[in-house]
Order: C-alpha cells, then structure tokens, then sequence
C-alpha cells in the first residue's frame, strides 16, 4: 500500500514569490492535515480537509490557503513567500474524521527554502 | 507559554539503557494522547497512542498518562542505536477538532553502541 506522497521534496524560492505544494494521500483516506516543521516552533498545525471541505485551520496569515479535490489528493498553497516561510511543510493523512482512531499517516516533507 | 511542553533534549544515553521521555501539557480537554518518532529527513510515524488515563505496552514501548497531573512518558526499555531519532509528543481531541494534533517540541534521542 502506497504511503502519503509529497512532491516536490525540496524546492528554493526567494521572497515575494509563491509556491504550491501538493500531498498524494494513502488511497481510501478523505482526511488530509498539514503541518509547518520549523526548529523554533516545532510542529504547527496549518489546516485541515475532509471531502473536499476545509474543517480546520490554524494560527496562519491569510498567505496560506489550501484546496482538496474530489481524488482526495491536496494542495498548499503560500504567497508572498517571506524567509520566515523556510520550513519543512508535512502532509498527513487519516481515514477517520476525528482522531478518536489515532493513526495520522505522514509523508516525509516538502522542504522549502526562501532565500 | 505553549500547550505542550517537552525537554528538547539531546538525551544521549549507552545501548541497552531504559530511556524515559515526557511531554506536560495545559489543555485539559485533549483526550487522546500520542507519540511519534521522526528519523532525520523524515516525516513522523505513529509508536503509541493512549485514550485517557493509564498505561499501554507495546514490545519495549511504554506508554503512560497522567491526566491529573496533565503528564505524559514514553519509556523505551532496552534502548538500540535504532531507536535514535526524535521523539514527539502529540495530543488531540478538543471537541470540533477533528484530526488536529497539537504537537511537543520534540526530544532528540541518541542511543551510543
């Protein structure tokens, strides 16, 4: 069974552009996550879909938006990028709606540098 | 002051040792209590996960909370050079929350042979 996939792995871009990254969940999961790995401020939660919907979304300025569509598959999109961006964004997906079952499967990253 | 606190660490210890790891916490609606382990240049995997109060056991994993105490330990018994990586606590389940966890900093483990 195919894990979570994130593409792409790693990317450089510098400030004021924008970047898009996209998350491949495990086939069957509705609930896609995503997560800001940063040294500083560990693991920060970003948002969340299920069936296309956004049911969740963290402490983020409006830069950040994402989008799920029908096949489940996820994007994250930040504009404006500022070097404060520089982090490793981690996509994770559940079958369940809630965490009551416990399992959120992660995939291993999409790296973004902002010089 | 953040609703999750863990040691960062580096905690070095020699193979075989048993290791303890914790995570306090300020919310007390989070209900189920997690722990991730994350490998250099990876994404996190699920080790343990806890609903409520007590303990759970799984091979040389420990898992216990203390929701009294808003405490939470992971013990690794019998430690391997396998096993260095960096430990997450995570925790969930305020009401409406879905699947957002609310994560430590991390513990970064190093297991010596």
């Amino acid at each position: 069974k195919a894990g979570v996939t994130q593409t792409p792995r790693y990317l450089i871009k510098t400030r004021g552009q924008q970047v898009t990254l996209s998350c491949s969940p495990i086939s069957g999961h509705r609930s896609v996550s995503w997560y800001q790995q940063t040294p500083g401020q560990g693991l920060q939660f970003l948002f969340e879909y299920f069936s296309e919907t956004q049911r969740n979304k963290g402490n983020f300025p409006g830069r950040f938006s994402g989008r799920q569509f029908s096949n489940s598959r996820s994007e994250m999109n930040v504009s404006t990028l500022e070097l404060g961006d520089s982090a490793l964004y981690l996509c994770a997906s559940s079958f369940s709606r809630t965490t009551n079952t416990g399992e959120l499967f992660f995939g291993e990253g999409s790296r973004l540098t902002v010089l | 002051q953040k609703e999750v606190e863990q040691d960062p660490g580096p905690l070095s210890v020699p193979e075989g040792a048993i290791v303890s790891l914790n995570c306090t916490y300020s919310n007390s609606a989070f209900q189920y209590f997690m722990w991730y382990r994350q490998y250099s240049r990876k994404g996190p995997e699920l080790l343990m996960y806890t609903y409520s109060s007590g303990n759970k056991e799984d091979g040389r994993f420990t898992a216990q909370v203390d929701k009294s105490s808003k405490y939470i330990s992971l013990f690794i018994r019998d430690s391997q050079p396998s096993d260095s990586a960096t430990y997450l606590c995570a925790m969930s389940g305020v009401q409406n929350a879905g699947n957002m966890l609310t994560f430590g900093g991390g513990t970064r483990l190093m297991v010596k042979p």
